[in-house]
């Protein structure tokens, strides 16, 4: 049972706009934490998406984008390509003195 | 280029004893604080360990707490995971990860695999 708490699995056909939510509580994302996002492509290691809950690191494209309100955070997708396919993670911290993941969302491009 | 390479994974019986390294190169080493993230097969990513630039400052995940120790040694630009009371439920993908200034992280190694099983 993740502490953040992410949809297992959405979909969205080439050129849409697909989100992913990412739910914490009051010790974590409500208490003024930054969300973190990581792609996985299959059989890889994960990668820093988006950092600070809008900041995208050197060479990843802008149509990934991240924000944060309350509890809760979103990556948003735009003009979905066949390579966004993967599994996409938030994260956090949280005031327990530990760091948080969400139980990961498959991205399917149909 | 920062590289980060685990090694150590294999196949223990449950209730032995497994130790983790992570060789880490393109970077100062001994300036970044660094973690253990680990994925079950199938799973997500569960967060393991951290420990400061000097190595005084340790946490540790409930589910690993007494049984898993984190090091370094910033002299041979290397990160340790002493895993003791192997259990089932420890089998995964070990990955050892660089912390990025607001609690993030980035790079990740490859990871190294570890699986309990009798």
């Amino acid at each position: 049972q993740s502490v953040l708490t992410q949809p297992p699995s959405v979909s969205g056909a080439p050129g849409q706009r697909v989100t992913i939510s990412c739910t914490g509580s009051s010790s974590n994302i409500g208490a003024g934490y930054d969300v973190h996002w990581y792609q996985q492509l299959p059989g890889t290691a994960p990668k820093l998406l988006i950092y600070g809950n809008n900041n995208r690191p050197s060479g990843v494209p802008d149509r990934f984008s991240g924000s944060k309100s309350g509890t809760s955070a979103s990556l948003a997708i735009t003009g979905l390509q066949v390579e966004d396919e993967a599994d996409y993670h938030c994260q956090s911290y949280d005031s327990s003195l530990t760091w948080v993941f969400g139980g990961g969302t498959k991205l399917t491009v149909l | 280029e920062v590289q980060l390479v685990e090694s150590g994974g294999g196949l223990v019986q449950p209730g032995g004893s497994l130790r983790l390294s992570c060789a880490a190169s393109g970077f100062t080493f001994s300036s970044y604080e660094m973690n253990w993230v680990r994925q079950a097969p199938g799973k997500g990513l569960e967060w393991v360990s951290y420990i400061s630039t000097s190595g005084s400052t340790i946490y540790y995940a409930d589910s690993v707490k007494g049984r898993f120790t984190i090091s370094r040694d910033n002299a041979k630009n290397s990160l340790y995971l002493q895993m003791n009371s192997l259990r089932a439920e420890d089998t995964a993908v070990y990955y050892c990860v660089r912390a990025g200034g607001g609690y993030w992280f980035g790079p990740w190694g490859r990871g190294t695999l570890v699986t309990v099983s009798s």
